[in-house]
């Protein structure tokens, strides 16, 4: 099983560039999670959603959006590059309530 | 809002030793904790969970959860250099709601 799978691992974008953070997982997770995590700072969730077509804001939304067109996929946008968003970002999944999180191996991302 | 509070540490312990971190959270209808480490630069790794007042051991690491005081802790015996990380506590889903993380406590392991 892979579980949780982010792409790509690292990136550079110049400020005004926008990308997409690839997430998918093969877990069959209904729940699936977007977080940012600055340099010797805890998590802070920016997008989660619950299904397929569902999704709803965290904590830091501003700057991204998220979509879930299927259960194995959750991607991030980042629109107009800003160096505030210079972060790691980590996606997770989980299957049930109160059940923990997996997470990816996370995107390192700079903007310059 | 949901809370949960951690001292950020660093904390120091000699090898060998029981390393102690603790863990308060604001949501008294909270049900499920969980800790996590992180070592620089990866992603978060499952030690334990915990969802029942009481004492839960799993090897070298004993979670205890408290209810009535809203504390969780997690007891790291035998310490190793290799435990030096950060150590995450989270308050877990309940009825829709996510994950709060804390903001962690580096813990270092001195050889």
């Amino acid at each position: 099983n892979a579980g949780v799978t982010q792409t790509p691992k690292f990136r550079i974008l110049k400020i005004g560039q926008s990308m997409t953070l690839q997430c998918t997982q093969d877990m069959n997770h209904n729940y699936m999670y977007w977080y940012r995590q600055d340099p010797g700072m805890g998590l802070k969730l920016i997008y989660y959603s619950v299904g397929a077509g569902i999704t709803d804001k965290g904590e830091v939304p501003n700057g991204y959006n998220v979509s879930r067109s299927t259960t194995e996929d959750f991607p991030l946008r980042l629109e107009l590059a800003a160096p505030s968003q210079t972060s790691v970002y980590f996606c997770a999944s989980v299957n049930d309530y109160n059940s923990p999180l997996h997470f990816g191996n996370g995107t390192r991302l700079t903007v310059t | 809002q949901k809370e949960v509070e951690q001292n950020s540490g660093p904390l120091s312990v000699p090898e060998g030793a029981i390393a102690s971190l603790n863990c308060t959270y604001s949501d008294r209808g909270s049900q499920s904790f969980f800790w996590y480490r992180q070592y620089s630069g990866k992603s978060p790794e499952l030690i334990m969970f915990i969802y029942s007042n009481g004492d839960k051991e799993d090897g070298r690491f004993t979670a205890q959860l408290n209810k009535a005081s809203q504390y969780v802790s997690l007891l790291i015996r035998d310490s190793q250099p290799s435990d030096s990380a950060t150590y995450l506590c989270a308050d877990g889903r309940i009825y829709g709601q996510n994950f709060v993380f804390g903001p962690g406590t580096r813990l270092s392991v001195l050889p």
